[in-house]
């Protein structure tokens, strides 16, 4: 079963143009993680924020993290065209599973 | 590249029969994790395996089994196959045989069943 979705299903957007894309999960979490994924290859791992944090930067990646809402983002600046992927947010939900939600795919236009 | 490796890359079998994944993980590593992808999905984890021993299961049913080595490479077995099975088959590697650490994919295996 999934536990978390994305929100957008799909994004685009012009190259130079933030993308944000959001994550909502059902339970709690020690941690949530965002991946991509270029054309139904395998995952890379973007970012890991823990349940006590509450923002976390990357580069051109910002995540944030509600625990009280239950729910991430992920902000993308500055989007090039490789940035156009899927995106996945991925939570423990204390459990010994790693929960995927249904991911955001992102087409960033030249 | 994440140093884990999986083959073949591709396969293609018809219902019932039954297949081997295979997946090498990354050096330093003593996890690894299965999943499955179905199109337009999120991947649903299949099983972990930490120092040879299952550690963890989801939702799968018992004719997907897996085996892990003592160099900790790994195999994903599925009997009797199912159109459903039909997927992209990821391994990944990690240390601690936790899922709350960094993990590290493959490229994976498209399996089409016919």
């Amino acid at each position: 079963s999934q536990q978390g979705e994305e929100d957008p299903q799909a994004l685009s957007i012009q190259e130079g143009e933030n993308a944000t894309m959001n994550c909502s999960y059902k339970t709690s979490i020690n941690n949530l993680q965002w991946y991509r994924q270029n054309s139904g290859r395998g995952l890379v791992h973007l970012i890991l924020i823990r349940s006590n944090e509450r923002e976390k930067h990357s580069g051109r990646l910002r995540v944030t993290l509600d625990t009280s809402k239950k729910s991430s983002s992920l902000l993308i600046t500055a989007s090039r065209a490789a940035d156009t992927a899927s995106y996945f947010c991925a939570t423990d939900e204390r459990t010994d599973k790693l929960i995927f939600g249904t991911g955001t795919r992102l087409q960033v236009f030249p | 590249e994440t140093g884990v490796t999986q083959s073949p890359t591709h396969l293609i079998k018809t219902r019932g029969q039954q297949v081997t994944l295979r997946c090498s993980s990354q050096s330093g590593h003593n996890t690894v994790s299965w999943y499955q992808q179905a199109l337009g999905q999120g991947p649903q984890f299949i099983f972990q395996y930490y120092r040879e021993e299952e550690n963890g299961r989801g939702n799968f049913p018992p004719r997907f089994s897996g085996l892990q080595f003592p160099n900790y490479s790994s195999e994903l077995n599925v009997n009797a196959l199912e159109l459903d099975d039909s997927a992209l088959y990821l391994c990944a590697s990690s240390l601690g045989g936790t899922h709350q650490e960094t993990q590290y994919f493959g490229p994976g295996t498209r399996l089409l069943v016919l």
